[in-house]
């Protein structure tokens, strides 16, 4: 089936470290975006790629980065310098220009 | 950017209509009116859209006002799945450009 695999669903980080979050669709989607969702809250804009080879900061994109090396992945690291990163990360994607964006499962991060 | 402002929460019975309001005074003429809902530690899925006229699917119905500074999310005969955070986006241009707020937690009584 087509769509947005996220992993891992659960992870757990301590402060310091780094963490890559993976993000690949199947869709033949062109853009592909990364958010943030804090508990109670609306979504944040991280980061967004509407092609291969280049990416844009959204809203929040202190402390994050990302790659976009292959159209399907668009892997998410929360670095050390993100104060605050416990939360839910979503990744999506849609066609470039479209109106409706797919979403994944999610994972959440937890610094212990 | 255009923000919505919609209620908290809701509730409605079983297997009646739910409307769910959402206000966006600023709205500009090349906005769209996206709704998304979301299910508890999933993805938000896409409900419906809309410009000017009023939509429909098979997931529900968009009412959008005259004046496009109000619109009303229509589910028809509510189920138990139906209950969700609810999100009223406006969109203009593109998709990153989205603003999410915190929703409408729509309860479903049995």
């Amino acid at each position: 089936d087509g769509g947005i695999t996220q992993s891992p669903k659960y992870l757990f980080r301590k402060e310091g470290q780094n963490v890559t979050l993976s993000c690949e669709q199947n869709l033949n989607h062109d853009a592909m975006y990364w958010y943030r969702q804090d508990p109670g809250q609306g979504l944040r804009l991280i980061y967004y790629s509407q092609i291969v080879n280049d990416f844009q900061k959204g809203d929040i994109a202190e402390g994050y980065s990302v790659s976009r090396e292959k159209k399907e992945s668009f892997p998410l690291t929360v670095t050390s310098a993100q104060k605050n990163p416990t939360a839910f990360y979503l990744c999506a994607s849609s066609i470039a220009g479209g109106n409706t964006i797919y979403f994944g499962e999610g994972s959440w991060l937890t610094v212990v | 950017d255009a923000k919505t402002t919609q209620p908290n929460s809701m509730e409605s019975n079983e297997e009646e209509p739910v409307h769910l309001p959402c206000n966006h005074s600023t709205i500009s003429g090349t906005d769209y009116i996206h709704w998304y809902r979301q299910l508890p530690s999933q993805g938000p899925e896409y409900v419906i859209h809309g410009l000017t006229s009023n939509v429909n699917n098979r997931m529900a119905s968009l009412a959008i006002a005259e004046d496009r500074k109000s619109s009303t999310l229509i589910l028809h005969r509510a189920t138990l799945r139906d209950a969700a955070v609810y999100y009223c986006i406006l969109s203009r241009d593109s998709n990153y450009q989205l603003i999410w707020g915190a929703g409408t937690k729509l309860i479903i009584k049995p």
